[in-house]
């Protein structure tokens, strides 16, 4: 059983398309976020729901947007894509960070997107 | 301000050698806690450990073991006896208020 799931695994596509990135959680926990991880390795934090609210939300541009439909899936919309969002995004889950605060975040296998 | 340095950038070892992977950290809290996480080259992030700031106990679990030091703000990670199978990125992260702050990644090879 995947605990924290997302589809697909890679992303082929064209600058100016749009594309969305799914990710689920079965843990149960509360909090979800979505990390975009660099060709330099570099892992860094884009947003963050908590029960379906928007809690972080890093300098990211407009184009990038995270809905919640529920607190189990949190998934990313891109508009406009650009060759510099080529990429791999993690999503990762965590219980409440609230209390107890920082928990452990448990992550995706990620989704190696490349636009052209 | 928060901040994560991994100065090693890559490491190269030989089966069944001792390595230690460094991190240090920077924070003004009090109340934070310090992660590591290995990324195999199959790409997944998998949680190794977390510690919080008020437990200054060296860890050890199996060939992997941890020294978490605040006078120097470190939180050094040593595999022992390495094996092939540890040839990943490791990355240590300090969380607070939310937010996890990675450094940039030890990329370990271990040579058999």
């Amino acid at each position: 059983d995947t605990a924290v799931s997302q589809t697909p695994k890679y992303l082929v596509t064209q600058m100016g398309n749009d594309k969305s990135i799914k990710c689920e959680q079965n843990l149960g926990h509360d909090t979800m976020y979505w990390y975009k991880q660099d060709s330099k390795k570099f892992l860094k934090i884009m947003f963050s729901y908590n029960n379906k609210e928007l809690i972080i939300n890093e300098t990211v541009p407009n184009r990038f947007s995270p809905k919640s439909p529920d607190k189990a899936h949190l998934n990313l919309h891109i508009n406009s894509l650009e060759l510099g969002d080529s990429a791999v995004y993690f999503c990762a889950s965590s219980r409440d960070p609230t209390f107890p605060p920082q928990e452990t975040q448990y992550f995706g296998p990620g989704t190696r997107l490349l636009v052209l | 301000a928060q901040k994560v340095t991994q100065a090693q950038t890559e490491i190269s070892v030989v089966e069944k050698e001792d390595v230690t992977l460094d991190c240090v950290y920077e924070t003004r809290d009090t109340t934070y806690y310090l992660f590591w996480y290995k990324q195999p080259p199959s790409g997944e992030l998998v949680f190794l450990i977390r510690r919080n700031s008020f437990d200054e106990q060296n860890e050890i679990s199996g060939r992997y073991s941890w020294n978490f030091q605040k006078s120097t703000s470190s939180f050094n990670f040593t595999i022992t006896a390495s094996q092939v199978v540890d040839s990943a990125v490791y990355f240590c992260a300090l969380n607070n208020f939310n937010k996890f702050y990675f450094g940039s990644g030890t990329k370990l090879n271990v040579k058999p």
